[in-house]
């Protein structure tokens, strides 16, 4: 399969600690993104990450890209209640679309 | 629009009935997809839109599956004969950007019955 997989698939942490998500990935890819999805609704764009690149901040978000291990992390420091969600990465293979793992369904305990 | 807008919001069909699941995307983006995402799963790729020529239906499960974008704005995604496997979340997406990031719509959830 040519899907990103993150890892864990689900996770529980205290309010105010860092979340950390992984996603591998099984060949080249031209860039890597990453959604939040809030239950019920659509996916939200966080963050887009091209293979030339090694690491990206956004606010509280930090991702990093590692090509030699095809894999990419998610973090996201002093976690609040409405960071609960599932994270799914995505992949671009070099087309126009993009093929998304399986997610990670955050849940921080107030 | 502000943002992409899909109808209806939900969707109750009986098996073999045909449905019709309507996309807005964002005026100027030029790129449209769709995606169908089973309960407790990552969205699957269905089909790709370039103005209102469909570049790539490769995920389109079986010939019930029919996508379009006559005039290159809003899609509308037609599902006939409609099977209980049928049933997930159908998400559209419009993109600026050539390989950018995605603007989804709130989604259609499809229940066959």
């Amino acid at each position: 399969s040519q899907q990103g997989e993150e890892d864990p698939q689900a996770l529980s942490i205290q309010e105010g600690e860092n979340a950390t998500m992984n996603c591998s990935y099984k060949t080249s890819i031209n860039n890597l993104q990453w959604y939040r999805q809030n239950s019920g609704r659509g996916l939200v764009h966080l963050i887009l990450i091209r293979s030339n690149e090694r690491e990206k901040h956004s606010g509280r978000l930090r991702v990093t890209l590692d090509t030699s291990k095809k894999s990419s992390s998610l973090l996201i420091t002093a976690s609040r209640a409405a960071d609960t969600a599932s994270y799914f990465c995505a992949v671009n293979f070099g087309n126009e679309k993009l093929t998304f793992g399986t997610g990670t369904r955050l849940t921080i305990i107030p | 629009g502000a943002g992409v807008s899909q109808s209806p919001r939900y969707k109750v069909a009986k098996r073999g009935q045909d449905v019709a699941l309507r996309c807005d995307p964002i005026s100027g983006h030029v790129s449209l997809f769709w995606y169908q995402q089973a309960l407790g799963q990552g969205p699957e790729f269905l089909t790709y839109f370039q103005n209102e020529a469909q570049l790539d239906k490769s995920g389109l499960p079986s010939d019930r599956f029919f996508a379009e974008r006559p005039e290159g704005s809003v899609s509308t995604l037609k599902i006939q004969r409609t099977q209980q496997e049928d049933s997930a979340v159908y998400l559209c997406a419009s993109s600026l950007e050539y390989r950018g990031g995605y603007t989804f719509g709130s989604g259609t959830r499809l229940t066959v019955v």
